[in-house]
């Protein structure tokens, strides 16, 4: 039972132009959602979080967005850089655990 | 600070040898947590802790034991390697765990081949 989907496993966008991570979860129990970074032979890194009773969080060029009744979450980057080439997970976060989607590989192209 | 630190950080075990895989945080926090990563698929939780002397199962235990006597190390055991368990394993951090949202701090991982 995968309770957290990240259904594009790759996304190549232009640089400067907006990126679009989607993420959809099954769990309502969920209390919070984060997105995490992650470079080749390193530790993921975190990004950006959303509490379940919020919409929306920002922070800088990331923006979260969540959409309670559809169950689903995205990140959006703007502008996109070549810095931001990796892979992006999404975790829903209850009960002290986390539970993490697949991962999207974001591919910024110059 | 070195944040969360794993040892080591390349393994080659045979079928049915054990092993530790060491993790060391310096933030004191009093959070710890041991994920596996396979490929093409997202971070599973083996085991957790929420203080020293206090460990949990996760959603892929088996296999595996944990123990943690101090608030900075949060050892992982193999003690019968199967090639099921070739994996990157990952240990991270928390400050207050996940009821305030806390983010969690990774080590650079262990990439570990049974064979």
């Amino acid at each position: 039972d995968q309770q957290v989907k990240q259904n594009s496993p790759s996304l190549s966008v232009q640089e400067g132009r907006i990126s679009i991570l989607n993420c959809d979860y099954t769990n309502s129990m969920f209390d919070y959602f984060l997105w995490y970074k992650k470079y080749p032979a390193e530790g993921p890194t975190f990004l950006i979080s959303i509490s379940s009773i919020k919409d929306k969080n920002e922070d800088g060029r990331f923006t979260v967005f969540l959409n309670k009744s559809a169950k689903h979450l995205s990140l959006h980057i703007v502008p996109s850089q070549p810095g931001d080439s990796a892979v992006y997970f999404c975790a829903g976060g209850g009960n002290e655990k986390l539970t993490f989607g697949t991962g999207t590989r974001l591919t910024i192209i110059p | 600070n070195a944040g969360v630190t794993q040892t080591p950080k390349f393994r080659i075990l045979k079928i049915g040898q054990s092993m530790t895989l060491q993790c060391t945080q310096d933030m004191n926090h009093n959070y710890m947590y041991w994920y596996r990563q396979d490929p093409g698929m997202g971070l599973k939780l083996i085991y957790y802790s929420v203080g020293a002397g206090i460990t949990d199962k996760g959603e892929v235990p088996n296999g595996y034991n944990v123990s943690r006597s101090t608030t900075e190390d949060f050892p992982l055991r193999l003690e019968l390697a199967a090639p099921s368990q070739t994996s990157v394993y990952f240990c991270a951090s928390s400050n207050g765990g996940l009821a305030g949202g806390d983010e969690q701090y990774f080590g650079p991982g262990t990439r570990l081949t049974v064979t």
